[in-house]
C-alpha cells in the first residue's frame, strides 16, 4: 500500500508569491492533517480536512488555506509569502477524524522563502 | 489547551544501554497519547499510541512507553539502544473532545544519540 505522497519536495519561492502544496493521502483514508515544522516553533496543527470539510484550524493567518477533494487528496495554499514561511510542511492521513486512530505522515515539502 | 514537555533537547546512551525519552503532557480529561520518530529529511513514522487499558504500551522497533497518570507522564523507552535509533523523537497528544478530530499537539522533540 502506498503511504502518503507529498508534492513537491521542495520549493524555493520569492516573498510575496503564493504557493499550493499537494497531498495524497493512503488509499483509503478520509482524514488529513496539515502540520508545519520549522526549529523554532516546532511542529504546529495547520488544519484537518474530513469528507471534503474542514474539521479543525489552527491558529495560523487567513494566508493559509487548505482544501479536500472527492478523492481525499487535499491541497494546501499559502498567499503573500513571508520570510517566516519558511519550514517543511508535513501532511498525516488517518482513516477516520477521531481521537483514536494514528495518523501517517508523508516525507513533506520544504518550502524556502527569499 | 493541552500541551506537552518533553524536557531534554538531546538524549546520549551508548549502544546496547536501556534509553528512555521523558514525556509530561497536560490535558483536561482522559489523555490519548502517541510517540512519533523522525528521520533526517523524511516525515514523522508512528511508533505507539495510548488510548486506554494497560500502562505499558508496546510499539514499532523495540520500543515501549510507560503511561503514568498520577505524573501525567508518558515516557518512550528501549530496553537495549541501537545505533539505528538515532533520530528525532516527538510526544503527542489528542484531548477528550471528540472535536479536535486528528489534531495533534506535539512536543518539542528530543534527539536522541546513540553512540557505538
Amino acid at each position: 500500500k502506498a503511504g502518503v505522497t507529498q508534492t513537491p519536495r521542495y520549493l524555493i519561492k520569492t516573498r510575496g508569491q503564493q504557493v499550493t502544496l499537494s497531498c495524497s493521502p493512503i488509499s483509503g483514508h478520509r482524514s488529513v492533517s496539515w502540520y508545519q515544522q520549522t526549529p523554532g516553533q516546532g511542529l504546529q496543527f495547520l488544519f484537518e480536512y474530513f469528507s471534503e470539510t474542514q474539521r479543525n484550524k489552527g491558529n495560523f493567518p487567513g494566508r493559509f488555506s487548505g482544501r479536500q477533494f472527492s478523492n481525499s487528496r487535499s491541497e494546501m495554499n499559502v498567499s503573500t509569502l513571508e520570510l517566516g514561511d519558511s519550514a517543511l510542511y508535513l501532511c498525516a492521513s488517518s482513516p477516520r477524524s477521531d481521537r483514536v486512530a494514528e495518523a501517517f505522515f508523508g516525507q513533506g515539502t520544504r518550502l524556502t522563502v527569499v | 489547551a493541552q500541551s506537552v514537555a518533553q524536557p531534554e533537547d538531546q538524549v546520549n546512551v551508548a549502544e546496547g544501554n536501556p534509553l528512555t525519552v521523558k514525556c509530561t503532557y497536560s490535558v483536561s480529561g482522559n489523555p490519548y497519547l502517541f510517540w512519533y520518530v523522525q528521520y533526517p529529511n523524511r516525515g514523522l513514522q508512528f511508533l505507539l499510541k495510548y488510548i486506554t487499558g494497560d500502562n505499558l504500551v508496546k510499539g514499532s522497533y523495540g520500543f515501549e512507553a510507560e503511561f503514568n497518570k498520577s505524573q501525567t507522564s508518558f515516557h518512550l523507552k528501549k530496553p537495549s539502544a541501537l545505533v539505528s535509533d538515532s533520530a528525532l523523537y516527538f510526544c503527542a497528544v489528542r484531548g477528550p473532545n471528540n472535536n479536535a478530530g486528528n489534531m495533534l499537539t506535539f512536543g518539542g522533540g528530543t534527539r536522541l544519540m546513540v553512540k557505538p
